[in-house]
């Protein structure tokens, strides 16, 4: 079974410090994961996923296979960054398409 | 404009009277999908669905039924629902090699009494 575990459901940090959302995964194949976003009155969107190690809006997540960890982290928090913050899980490959989200982590940024 | 839609958008039931959440995309995604939303417990997935005819089981498909029969489609249906099916329900569609690019509707609450 695949499982996505974040622990943390609610993180406040001052605007200007560090930011780091934990995510931590269960799968037993090759996961795909990724991030996902829902802004106040805004739809949840994604905010970017490990197979392109790309930065989205300051923020970037590497994947750790030997610690099975996803965690989100922004060097600079900004007050926009509050939101609701979604870890996914998927396979790969054919027959490997359910998708598992964590519980999720509210941000709040602190003027 | 690219979007997903989800009609209802609020909804009021009692238990047992059968209800039918409609979800439409524009994009030609072969893949959507179902999800609730619960304090506490995050988005799950109830079903989703790789293209026509083709539906498959998440996490929580209890108490819920899903069809495809077109590509722009993808009903919830609860025959029954009860009131722990009180939840905000969400659709999305993607394409089939990118499911992790998941596009969302705007969200459908219902509450059953």
């Amino acid at each position: 079974a695949q499982r996505v575990t974040q622990p943390e459901k609610l993180l406040s940090v001052f605007k200007g410090a560090p930011v780091e959302l934990k995510c931590n995964y269960s799968y037993s194949g090759s996961p795909e994961l990724f991030w996902y976003v829902q802004y106040s009155r805004q739809r949840l969107q994604l905010l970017l996923r490990h197979i392109s190690r790309e930065s989205i809006k300051g923020f970037t997540a590497d994947l750790n296979k030997g610690e099975t960890s996803f965690h989100l982290k922004k060097p600079f928090a900004q007050e926009e960054d509050s939101a609701m913050y979604y870890c996914a899980l998927s396979g790969r490959g054919f027959g490997n398409e359910k998708l598992t989200f964590g519980t999720g982590t509210r941000l709040t940024i602190i003027p | 404009e690219a979007q997903v839609t989800q009609n209802p958008r609020y909804l009021i039931t009692v238990t047992g009277k059968k209800l039918t959440v409609t979800c439409s995309q524009n994009m030609n995604h072969e893949y959507m999908s179902w999800y609730r939303q619960d304090p506490g417990l995050g988005l799950r997935q109830i079903y989703y669905s790789m293209n026509v005819e083709v539906t498959d089981k998440g996490d929580v498909p209890e108490g819920y039924k899903v069809s495809r029969k077109e590509k722009r489609n993808f009903p919830l249906i609860l025959e029954s629902p009860s009131p722990n099916q009180t939840s905000l329900y969400f659709c999305a569609s993607s394409f089939r090699l990118e499911i992790n690019e998941q596009f969302f509707g705007p969200g459908t609450r219902l509450t059953v009494l």
